[in-house]
């Protein structure tokens, strides 16, 4: 009930082509839902985030589609660029003080030019 | 924004030896910071919660005397990987949670022991 199950594991796109990468949870008690990036040797970024009274967000080419009823979300990177080319974490917290982010196994994106 | 500081980014040491990596909230007071340890291809495994003046909480499975994890104040915490062996190299990175609902990840520390 903890986990956030994430897919695909790998995903190549065309430049300028929509990446799309899904999460899907069963903990209804989890009430924020970010979206990391990172790259090799180094630590995740924040990318985007949403909490669960929201459909959707969006920032810049990159936009969370959330659905509450079916406990899934999505990231939706528009016009996908090489330098998008890094591994996606879905992630997920139960709003508790001290808690940690659940995350994803992660999707490797290679967008090729 | 928040941002968080680790070091060293690297560090190679000899197998029983001990290492400590630093982490630190620069623009910001945490008083809760996480540890997770990433395997190649894999995803970030949460190794433990470090509450400013209190003891570490750990996960499952993972050896509390080996990883010691200090947090003396509300912008460092500290993990000391101790009497390290090879299968303990890996990537760790910390993490803290920020003024409003983000986590802000520090830039990771490669270990590697021989």
């Amino acid at each position: 009930q903890q986990q956030v199950k994430q897919s695909p594991q790998s995903l190549i796109v065309q430049k300028g082509g929509i990446s799309i990468i899904n999460c899907a949870y069963e903990n209804t008690a989890f009430d924020y839902f970010p979206w990391y990036q990172q790259f090799p040797g180094k630590g995740p970024a924040l990318l985007i985030a949403i909490r669960p009274d929201v459909s959707e967000k969006k920032e810049g080419r990159f936009t969370i589609s959330f659905n509450k009823s079916a406990k899934q979300f999505s990231l939706h990177i528009m016009d996908s660029q090489p330098g998008d080319s890094a591994t996606y974490f879905c992630a997920a917290r139960i709003n508790q003080a001290g808690t940690a982010l659940i995350f994803g196994k992660g999707t490797t994106l290679s967008v090729s030019s | 924004g928040a941002v968080v500081s680790q070091h060293p980014s690297r560090v190679i040491c000899k197998s029983g030896t001990s290492v400590k990596i630093e982490c630190r909230s620069l623009d910001f007071q945490a008083t809760t910071m996480f540890w997770y340890r990433q395997f190649p291809k894999q995803s970030l495994m949460l190794m433990a919660t470090s509450n400013e003046g209190s003891k570490a909480t750990y996960e499952q499975g993972v050896e509390k005397d080996k990883f010691l994890i200090n947090h003396a104040s509300l912008t460092l915490s500290t993990l000391t990987v101790t009497s390290a062996h090879p299968e303990d190299s890996s990537f760790y990175i910390c993490s803290a949670r920020d003024m409003g609902d983000g986590y802000t990840f520090g830039s990771g520390t490669r270990l590697t022991v021989v």
